[in-house]
């Protein structure tokens, strides 16, 4: 069965500061990938997808980035945090691999930006 | 593009009412559509699924059915219990663009 890692589970860091979220995924050959972004009290934004080694969709503008340097790697980063990039975040992956199918999650990063 | 749009929350109920949260969608082509729970605390998981125009979903009571000339996949469900209290997201997965995207979620507080 398929298996989600993330890490870290908590994470605080400083306005400014770098940021790098890893996400590796167990149990499946090329999947699609998504990052979420949950903030409290709100829904689970689509920040970025990737059906493939080095390809990245970007969903919402600002200043995040994603990339996938391995069929089962796929990684959240940021030069510069903002207050505004505090939140709870979502590695995913469709069951079966299509974008039809049951999304699996992996156990989240908590985000907070002082 | 692809978008979800479910009824604004919370949603205060009392026990045995009947629950109707609505959820439309815009997307090209063919999506899945689906309904997901997240529990005080917990993760989500997924409450039903259909996969093409008039499936009906089900599972714990709740159902939902994909109605392609309306655009909707409305979540329902008889008679709300309290151990339903949970916010709820519709969701769409798009075999063509491979987004997968969620609503902002609906908060059911069911009383006794």
């Amino acid at each position: 069965s398929q298996t989600i890692h993330q890490w870290p589970a908590t994470l605080v860091q400083p306005v400014g500061s770098p940021l790098s979220l890893e996400c590796t995924v167990e149990g499946t050959s090329n999947p699609n990938l998504y990052w979420y972004r949950q903030a409290a009290g709100r829904g689970l934004q689509l920040l970025f997808y990737s059906v493939g080694i080095g390809q990245i969709s970007s969903e919402v503008p600002q200043n995040l980035s994603a990339s996938r340097p391995q069929d089962r790697q796929f990684i959240l980063s940021s030069k510069k945090l903002l207050l505004s990039d505090s939140g709870f975040y979502l590695c995913a992956s469709p069951m079966g691999g299509a974008s039809t199918d049951t999304q699996y999650f992996g156990p989240g990063t908590r985000l907070t930006v002082l | 593009g692809d978008s979800v749009t479910q009824m604004e929350g919370p949603v205060t109920l009392s026990e045995e009412a009947f629950l109707t949260i609505n959820c439309t969608y815009t997307a090209t082509g063919y999506p899945s559509l689906f309904w997901y729970v997240q529990y005080p605390g917990e993760g989500l998981q997924l409450l039903l699924k259909a996969t093409k125009a008039d499936d009906k979903g089900s599972n714990k009571g709740f159902e939902a059915t994909y109605r392609k000339e309306t655009t909707s996949f409305h979540l329902e469900k008889g008679s709300v219990q309290v151990s339903d209290s949970a916010v709820y997201f519709c969701a769409l997965g798009n075999s063509g663009t491979y987004k997968y995207i969620f609503g902002t979620g609906t908060r059911l507080k069911v009383l006794a």
